[in-house]
């Protein structure tokens, strides 16, 4: 249950795009359907951003999508707003009922 | 609307126990497998338990496993979690989740420490 690799920070500046990556095996993210993003303010709960590789729940501006490529997966947030500077989490399920989560990426908007 | 409210965080001494609770509403919890979720202070998130609609299957990360026990009363809308045998390294905010393959609904968190 090793965790998954996220660059510890990134930023942007408002209206530019921001690609947050998370990187596994093949034993979880290129061996799944079921890589999630979550969005986390300060002293927040963990918010559903996407799921599915690449669907958006129900209220979820469509200025955040996913994408996934080999054992890699990605997070795009375009038009950065304020708004968007948080923690950012993956996660894929990794077969045989386990989880697993990334470290979580810092997104600043300068 | 759809909530989820942990409750039974506390200061805990090493090696006792301590049972979590998390009440939901707003949707029908006996269809919807359950997670528990945990963040140590300034860390990630660390996925800790998971636990089928019914009950019948669950499953725990390595670093609970054998010491932390997911149950849930589908009667009560209730999930739990019995921590015994706590540790420092157990010291965090924990989450309760819904869904299986995702979590797309969160509690807000009750806060475990773990210190003599």
């Amino acid at each position: 249950q090793s965790a998954l690799t996220q660059p510890p920070s990134a930023s942007g500046s408002p209206g530019e795009s921001v690609t947050v990556s998370c990187t596994g095996s093949s034993s979880d993210i290129g061996g799944s359907n079921y890589v999630s993003w979550y969005q986390q303010h300060p002293g927040k709960a963990p918010k559903l951003l996407i799921c599915e590789v690449n669907k958006r729940p129900s209220g979820v501006p469509d200025r955040f999508s996913g994408s996934k490529s080999g054992n890699t997966a990605s997070l795009t947030v375009s038009g950065l707003q304020a708004e968007d500077e948080a923690d950012y989490y993956c996660s894929s399920y990794a077969g045989s009922y386990n989880w697993v989560f990334g470290g979580g990426t810092k997104l600043t908007v300068l | 609307q759809v909530q989820l409210v942990e409750s039974g965080g506390g200061v805990v001494q090493p090696g006792r126990s301590l049972r979590l609770s998390c009440a939901v509403s707003g949707f029908t919890f006996s269809i919807y497998a359950m997670h528990w979720v945990r963040q140590a202070p300034d860390k990630g998130l660390e996925w800790v338990a998971v636990i089928s609609s019914d009950g019948s299957n669950k499953q725990y990360a390595d670093s609970v496993k054998g010491r932390f026990t997911i149950s849930r009363d589908n009667s009560k809308n209730t999930l739990n979690l019995q921590m015994d045998s706590l540790r420092a390294e157990d010291t965090a905010v924990y989450y309760c989740a819904r869904k299986w393959f995702y979590m797309d609904v969160w509690g807000k968190g009750t806060t475990v420490t773990v210190s003599s």
